[in-house]
């Protein structure tokens, strides 16, 4: 079975100061894993993703991540923030054969105070 | 551009009654799932499907059913409502399994 843990569900932190959101999966074989963001009253956008190749991985607003097979992470980083960036941020894994089975993490709400 | 299409936004039902939640997509997208998102617990899934004529269980099955007749269209119903399935609903879609999935806006679930 496949499991997602973020280690933080909250994370306040001020303007462009660096952010790290943590999260660390399990899972017996071979996985795709996906950071998605929510904004208040919103569905969820896809951030980036890591399916294979390189292990650090760009996505949209300047955020990026990088799996670590031998850790079982996928942190996600973005080096300065905005006010604009808060919002609640999930982790997501899908593992091979698991037939579109998304198990998303519980999620970590990022405040960006000024 | 509609993407993913949930009716309605807001729903009071009480105990017992029975609903169904609408989602259209206009993507031609072969997979979509309903997921329940509730405090502290992210998003679970409900129930999924890969084409239509085909469906699947998710993690939280119970208490509600799912059919694909076209590929456009994957409503979900509530069959005997409860207070524990209040919650906020959220309906997705995407072209492939590994490929980025579009959600609603959500529709939100109060059962008294």
């Amino acid at each position: 079975a496949q499991s997602v843990t973020q280690l933080d569900s909250q994370v306040p932190v001020f303007e462009e100061a660096p952010v790290e959101l943590r999260c660390n999966y399990s899972s017996s074989v071979s996985v795709y894993l996906f950071w998605y963001v929510q904004y208040p009253n919103q569905g969820l956008q896809l951030l980036l993703k890591y399916l294979s190749g390189s292990t650090l991985v760009k996505g949209i607003n300047g955020f990026e991540a990088e799996f670590n097979k031998s850790q079982t992470s996928f942190h996600l980083r973005k080096p300065s923030v905005h006010i604009s960036d808060t919002a609640e941020y999930f982790c997501a894994v899908m593992s091979g054969g698991s037939n579109y089975k998304l198990t998303f993490g519980k999620g970590t709400l990022l405040t960006v105070n000024p | 551009n509609a993407g993913v299409t949930q009716t309605p936004k807001f729903q009071v039902l009480k105990t017992g009654q029975s609903m169904t939640l609408q989602c259209a997509q206009d993507m031609n997208h072969e997979y979509m799932s309903w997921y329940r998102q509730d405090p502290g617990m992210g998003l679970r899934l409900i129930h999924y499907s890969v084409g239509a004529g085909i469906t699947d269980q998710g993690e939280v099955p119970n208490g509600y059913n799912v059919s694909r007749s076209t590929t456009e269209d994957f409503p979900l119903r509530l069959l005997s409502a409860a207070p524990s399935q209040t919650s906020v609903y959220f309906c997705a879609s995407s072209y492939s399994s590994v490929a980025e999935a579009f959600f609603g806006q959500g529709t939100r679930l109060t059962v008294v």
